[in-house]
């Protein structure tokens, strides 16, 4: 069965630093999407992405983020200077259309902020 | 109460009970899903439900959507301690915005 698939698993980075999170969606999905869960709290938008622009962004989707799909199969979120609330696990999915269909989300990549 | 919130927060029950977790919701929806999330893992889709459905079935799962209450149920008939997860619904509106809005969760403990 096809999946998203996020690597790395767990990223422990410094304050400041600059990370990438990388996702590969279902291949003939058109539709994709961050989220992020801290731990213990629900799971929030960051944002979606269509048609290789921006389709939404929620609040949390500041300047400090960024998303891209530089190659045609991997789908990006940079955030350029972490912050310790940055800590949390982030999700990739990704819809074959935008409404009326299951999202697939891949298993996350833990994100810890030192 | 926001857009999407589960009740209870948490559920304990001895494996062959069923369980029963509600959601709630505020506006209008295209659809309604629900995920399982194992401790620290991802989320695992379980049934999706359009707005014009009323009930669905999945295996063990039983997923019932009442759009004039805006709240959705979803029952796991004889519970196994590997159901043992938080569960979410998650909806998708119809206010032209296509992001799925996740509920608070349900922690649901299966004893063996």
């Amino acid at each position: 069965e096809p999946e998203v698939t996020q690597t790395p698993s767990h990223q422990v980075t410094q304050m400041g630093q600059e990370v990438i999170l990388r996702c590969v969606p279902i291949s003939n999905h058109l539709y994709f999407y961050w989220y992020r869960q801290i731990l213990g709290q629900k799971v929030e938008f960051l944002v979606s992405f269509y048609n290789n622009e921006i389709s939404e962004k929620s609040e949390i989707f500041d300047d400090q983020f960024s998303v891209e799909r530089p190659d045609g199969s991997n789908f990006t979120l940079k955030i350029r200077s972490t912050k310790l609330e940055d800590s949390a696990m982030y999700f990739c999915a990704s819809t074959p259309i935008e409404v009326g269909t299951e999202a697939f989300f891949g298993q996350g990549t833990r994100l810890t902020v030192v | 109460s926001q857009q999407g919130e589960e009740d209870p927060q948490a559920l304990s029950i001895q494996e062959g009970e069923n369980a029963t977790m509600n959601c709630s919701y505020k506006t209008s929806i295209n659809n309604l899903q629900w995920y399982r999330q194992n401790s620290g893992r991802g989320l695992v889709h379980l049934i999706l439900i359009r707005s014009n459905e009323r009930e669905k079935h999945s295996g063990r799962l039983r997923v019932t959507l009442d759009t004039s209450k805006k709240s959705s149920s979803l029952l796991i008939t004889a519970s196994r301690a590997a159901d043992t997860a938080s569960y979410f619904c998650a909806t998708t509106t119809t206010s032209g915005t296509y992001k799925y809005i996740f509920g608070t969760g349900t922690r649901l403990k299966v004893l063996a």
